[in-house]
């Protein structure tokens, strides 16, 4: 069964802390994503990858950045956690041609306090 | 700008309904169309996918339909269940090479025993 896989599913971390949020996928996908879930506002791309070492912005990148070293993985990192930040953060995967649709893993509920 | 809306935002409906569920976009050029169902503090889980070149699509009690011309798609889903209560979200893949989901705010469904 092929799968996204999010390391944590909660996380609480403090405000001004370096947060990294892991993602990998067993698809062999070339697309990786990273959106934040928000009520009222819906789902919102932070930040994409085509391939290795290739990342685009979203809609909301400000105070994020990611990385992606190997194909299967890709980072989400907050540099300096605010409380703006607490949200429920979903990465997703797909093939290059799209072909397949999007599949997404189970989220990270991230909490800043 | 692609804007995906889902119209109503809350159903509450008792258990064995037929249900369709509405989905418009407002820019055709679309590359596919896939539906997600999303329960309570999890991730999205895609229930189907459809190419812009068909009509529909259909898994076990659900049928997804496309008309891409009028820029809709429905969710149909028959003999509704409790187990059934969940938000769906539709979500369109533009032409063109963008890999970017597009996603609507979502429908919170709720099947009454």
């Amino acid at each position: 069964d092929v799968k996204v896989t999010q390391s944590s599913r909660y996380l609480v971390k403090r405000t001004g802390e370096k947060v990294f949020l892991e993602c990998v996928q067993d698809m062999d996908h070339e697309n990786m994503f990273w959106y934040r879930q928000d009520p009222g506002l819906g789902l919102r791309l932070i930040y994409f990858s085509y391939d290795v070492k290739m990342k685009e912005k979203g809609d909301i990148p400000e105070g994020y950045s990611v990385s992606r070293e190997k194909k299967e993985r890709f980072s989400l990192i907050l540099e300096s956690a605010s409380t703006n930040q607490t949200s429920m953060y979903l990465c997703a995967s797909s093939l290059f041609t799209r072909l397949g649709g999007y599949t997404f893993g189970s989220g990270t509920r991230l909490t800043v306090v | 700008k692609q804007e995906v809306t889902q119209i109503p935002a809350a159903l509450s409906v008792p258990e064995g309904e037929n249900l369709v569920l509405n989905c418009s976009f407002t820019d055709s050029a679309i590359y596919n169309l896939q539906w997600f169902r999303q329960d309570p503090g999890k991730g999205l889980t895609s229930l189907l996918l459809i190419q812009s070149s068909q009509r529909e699509q259909t898994s076990g009690r659900l049928n997804a339909s496309l008309d891409k011309s009028s820029g809709r798609s429905t969710l149909y889903i028959a003999a509704s269940q409790p187990g059934d209560s969940a938000t769906y979200l539709c979500a369109v893949s533009k032409q063109g090479g963008s890999e970017k989901l597009v996603f609507g705010k979502g429908m919170k469904l709720t099947v009454n025993p």
